[in-house]
């Protein structure tokens, strides 16, 4: 079945620094990826969408400047935290919607858990 | 009012038991979906249904689409089924086919 990808599972960061995280589809084309936020007992909330070679799409209220996300192909999207604090410690966990199947089925990574000191 | 709704928020059972979480929506959607998150985080999807049921080992999830609501059940509960489920709904005509999820359903089945 469709697998995604998703590198580091956790991070531990300074204060001011710079974290990239990684989702690849691994056996199918990823044109729309999805990035989430996630807080302790709470649902996923979406921070960006992101398609292949263009711009993202960003929800309101999250900062396109400190989370700069890249899809420059169709297999690998990539979400940077700029400039980390520890308000940006949470986990954050993508999904790519499989449109070249039959059932536009969603598939998600298995998270980064981030933690900023 | 959120637009999926999922009941009960917590749910302890025995093993073996029969169990089942509640899910009703008040949008127009494309599909619905039942996903599994483990207490690590990650997410597994487990049901993706726009019609009647769907059965996956002891897993089946069930939708009436004229009253806006799903079922997941689980029959002969285990305590490896404690996870976090969480009901979301697609809708194509909107951001681009996001997902829109309930709050989760948090189980926990006691040995």
């Amino acid at each position: 079945g469709a697998v995604v990808s998703q590198h580091p599972s956790w991070v531990i960061c300074k204060s001011g620094t710079s974290v990239k995280i990684e989702c690849r589809s691994l056996d199918f084309q990823a044109t729309t990826m999805f990035w989430y936020r996630q807080f302790p007992k709470q649902s996923l909330m979406l921070m960006a969408t992101s398609n292949e070679g263009s711009k993202a799409t960003y929800e309101q209220g999250v900062e396109k400047d400190k989370f700069l996300i890249n899809h420059a192909s169709l297999t690998l999207s990539t979400l940077t935290v700029t400039s980390a604090h520890p308000e940006d410690s949470s986990f954050y966990i993508c999904s790519a919607r499989d449109s070249t199947g039959a059932n536009y089925g969603y598939t998600f990574g298995s998270g980064t858990r981030l933690t900023v000191v | 009012k959120n637009e999926v709704e999922q009941s009960p928020q917590n749910l302890t059972a025995q093993e073996g038991e029969f169990i089942t979480i509640n899910c009703s929506y008040s949008v127009g959607i494309s599909a619905l979906h039942w996903l599994q998150q483990h207490p690590g985080g990650g997410i597994v999807s487990l049901f993706m249904l726009s019609s009647g049921k769907k059965k996956h080992g002891r897993l089946i999830a069930t939708i009436n689409i004229q009253e806006k609501h799903s079922s997941l059940h689980i029959t002969a509960s285990h305590p490896r089924d404690s996870a976090v489920y969480i009901c979301a709904v697609s809708n194509y005509g909107g951001s681009q086919g996001n997902l829109i999820f309930g709050k989760g359903t948090k189980l926990s089945v006691k040995p």
